[in-house]
């Protein structure tokens, strides 16, 4: 079974430009979780996928951040523009059941802002 | 509000050496906890949880954790550790929701 996959692993852009992080849960799990971890913070989350419905999206930082999930099959998560601050790893994770058990994890994808 | 909180940010051993990593949470209602690892540039994986029953928790790779309510605490533990378990730690709780609340995180650091 594929995990969870994530990409890019890393990416490096100038502050105002748009960024456009992917997730591809794995197949036939229907909920779908950012989060983040800021440089020397708690790992935190965003926000919260059934199928392509938000469920919840609590932590999204601010309307710079745009998380789509068309057809409840992969999710992006979009920032724009990107400021200094959003630098930091941001992680997806899926799971077939809802309850904050039973999460898979992605590797992450490493977010500089310069 | 439910929170998390690990009391040691690094803590180096020695191979062969027990280790315990200390987790701390507050909520005022019943909890899930975890412990995950994070293995240099790979993403998270579940070491063990505590859903409900024993409060001794055996997971993968020989940690335990045993779940203390009126200390409120996860502790995180290894009889003798490897080389290989160098890696960073983090507890985690969930109120039933589906939002994990994580600690800062742990970097065990074992040396030969």
């Amino acid at each position: 079974e594929a995990g969870v996959t994530q990409f890019p692993s890393h990416s490096v852009i100038e502050k105002g430009q748009t960024v456009t992080l992917r997730c591809d849960p794995i197949s036939g799990h229907d909920n779908l979780y950012w989060y983040r971890r800021v440089m020397g913070k708690e790992i935190k989350f965003l926000l919260h996928f059934v199928k392509e419905s938000k469920q919840d999206e609590s932590g999204m930082p601010n309307n710079r951040f745009l998380a789509e999930r068309t057809g409840g099959t992969y999710s992006t998560l979009k920032v724009q523009p990107a400021e200094l601050e959003d630098s930091g790893v941001y992680f997806c994770a899926s799971s077939q059941v809802t309850g904050g058990y039973g999460y898979t994890f992605g590797s992450g994808t490493r977010l500089t802002v310069v | 509000a439910q929170s998390v909180t690990q009391l040691d940010s690094q803590v180096p051993v020695f191979e062969e050496a027990p280790v315990e990593l200390r987790c701390n949470y507050s909520s005022s209602v019943s909890v899930y906890l975890f412990w995950y690892v994070q293995y240099p540039n790979q993403g998270l994986q579940l070491l063990l949880k505590y859903l409900s029953g024993s409060t001794l928790v055996k997971g993968i790779n020989g940690f335990e954790a045993e779940f203390n309510k009126s200390q409120t605490s996860f502790h995180l533990r290894k009889p003798s550790v490897h080389i290989s378990d160098t890696a960073e730690y983090f507890c985690a709780v969930s109120v039933g929701g589906t939002a994990l609340i994580f600690g800062k995180g742990t970097t065990l650091s074992v040396s030969s």
